[in-house]
């Protein structure tokens, strides 16, 4: 049974790069047909897609958050990552990863969500 | 467009059937994809693609389309349904989501 675990620092400075890891267990990353997702949600909000990547590396991104993010991937590890530049306070929210089924959307396995909270 | 719209809330009395709406341009084109979501908790599948739902989601779950709307619905709501339920979807470059809908069983 695939599980994902996110992991990172709680707390981030204004204009510094959040960066947070998944680790995949139970499941080999380079299995065909899935994408792997970083979604986030504000405290009391929706959820917001920020990105996905494909174990060959093809990524896409939010086209309102392209500018800042970057999602890599080592399969050596089972891990993929998400790297958030100048951050403000907007960008503190509970971050999810999350196996997607094809790009479609479809999201089936998710990580239990980390707190990042951008503050000096 | 990649706007997806939900009813902010919706409430059913228990056992009754309660349908959920998500509707968006990208609907005409791709499948919605439905969450659950309690509190403290992460989102959950419960159905996806053209009706299917993921291994040990109850029948009394299910997903249909029209035009430029889908729709979840429970028939024969029960009290651990209530949480918010988001649809999702794609377009060719990205995924996005509806604000999400609070579903309150009475």
């Amino acid at each position: 049974q695939v599980q994902l675990q996110e992991s990172g620092p709680g707390l981030v400075k204004p204009s510094q790069t959040l960066s947070l890891t998944c680790t995949v267990s139970g499941g080999a990353m380079s299995s065909s047909g899935y994408f792997w997702s970083w979604i986030r949600q504000y405290p009391g909000k929706g959820l917001e897609w920020i990105g996905y990547i494909h174990h060959s590396g093809s990524t896409y991104y939010n086209p309102s958050l392209k500018s800042r993010i970057a999602v890599s991937v080592d399969t050596s590890k089972n891990q993929f990552s998400l790297n958030v530049s100048s951050v403000t306070a907007a960008d503190t929210a509970v971050y999810y990863c999350a196996r997607d089924q094809g790009g479609s959307g479809a999201m089936d396995v998710w990580g239990r969500g980390t707190t990042v909270t951008v503050s000096s | 467009s990649s706007e997806l719209t939900q009813d902010p809330a919706v409430s059913a009395a228990l056992g009754q059937t309660v349908r959920i709406t998500c509707r968006g341009d990208s609907l005409r084109s791709y499948y919605a994809n439905w969450f659950q979501q309690k509190p403290g908790q992460a989102p959950l599948l419960v159905v996806y693609g053209k009706n299917i739902r993921p291994s040990g989601i109850p029948d009394r779950f299910s997903g249909s389309s029209s035009g430029n709307t889908a729709s979840l619905t429970i028939t024969g709501a029960q009290a651990e349904d209530e949480a918010d339920y988001y649809c999702n979807s794609r377009d060719r470059y990205q995924v996005f989501f509806g604000g999400g809908t609070k579903l309150t069983v009475l």
